[in-house]
């Protein structure tokens, strides 16, 4: 496609219950990024993907967080058991060569 | 340890007046990037300018220039003739060493312009 597309754009999940945010990345872009963006503040990294391999799973801030890109094309990040604190916009963004990122929508989680 | 340190919550500026957005960072690497995006209200992240860390010049795109300042690891934002559009988060990001590796992101600055 054109751009990055997420989705969904806005998912409100009960405390407790399992989220998949799904990211589809601009076609051949090898790299992927997920970031977790708070109110007002700036986008923490949380994982990176190489084509299918998660080479940086370094920002997950905890086991209930999990990412994976079977195919080296989409990528879905999933939060098990959600807190209050998993509120965020979740962004994923794609690459081919370290110059241009480009960001998706992203999806905006309200854990009530 | 914070990377990017952006120390302007919020800035005002005249429409048609130029205005300068503070970044600085932190890195032994002596490969890296620096980036700036801008996140309207609507919340999707678009470039606007990077500069590479071997780049002689400082970068500049349209109206927004780079001003880069290698030795006390600065990279100000300047936006030259303000327009209402400009309003928005404006972030400051590095990635480090060589490849695609990822970005890490300062807290933003809201930028505001008074017509």
């Amino acid at each position: 496609g054109a751009g990055v597309s997420q989705s969904p754009r806005y998912k409100v999940a009960k405390r407790g219950q399992d989220v998949a945010l799904r990211c589809d990345p601009i076609s051949g872009h090898v790299s992927l990024f997920w970031y977790q963006q708070a109110l007002g503040q700036g986008p923490e990294f949380l994982t990176y993907f190489q084509n299918e391999a998660q080479l940086d799973k370094s920002g997950l801030p905890s086991d209930r967080f999990f990412a994976e890109r079977p195919e080296g094309s989409v990528s879905t990040l999933k939060i098990q058991r959600t807190q209050q604190e998993d509120s965020a916009v979740y962004l994923c963004a794609s690459s081919l060569e370290p110059y241009g990122y480009t960001f998706g929508s992203g999806t905006r989680l309200t854990v009530v | 340890a914070q990377k990017i340190t952006q120390t302007q919550p919020g800035m005002f500026v005249q429409e048609k007046e130029a205005v300068t957005l503070d970044c600085t960072y932190d890195t032994s690497d002596p490969s890296y990037g620096l980036f700036w995006y801008k996140q309207p209200s609507s919340g999707e992240m678009i470039f606007l300018i990077y500069q590479g860390s071997y780049d002689q010049q400082n970068a500049t795109e349209g109206r927004y220039s780079l001003n880069f300042q290698k030795a006390r690891k600065s990279a100000n934002l300047v936006i030259s003739a303000s327009q209402l559009g400009d309003s928005a988060m404006y972030f400051c990001a590095m990635r480090e060493g060589e490849g695609n590796n990822d970005m890490r992101f300062g807290a933003g600055t809201r930028l505001t312009v008074k017509p």
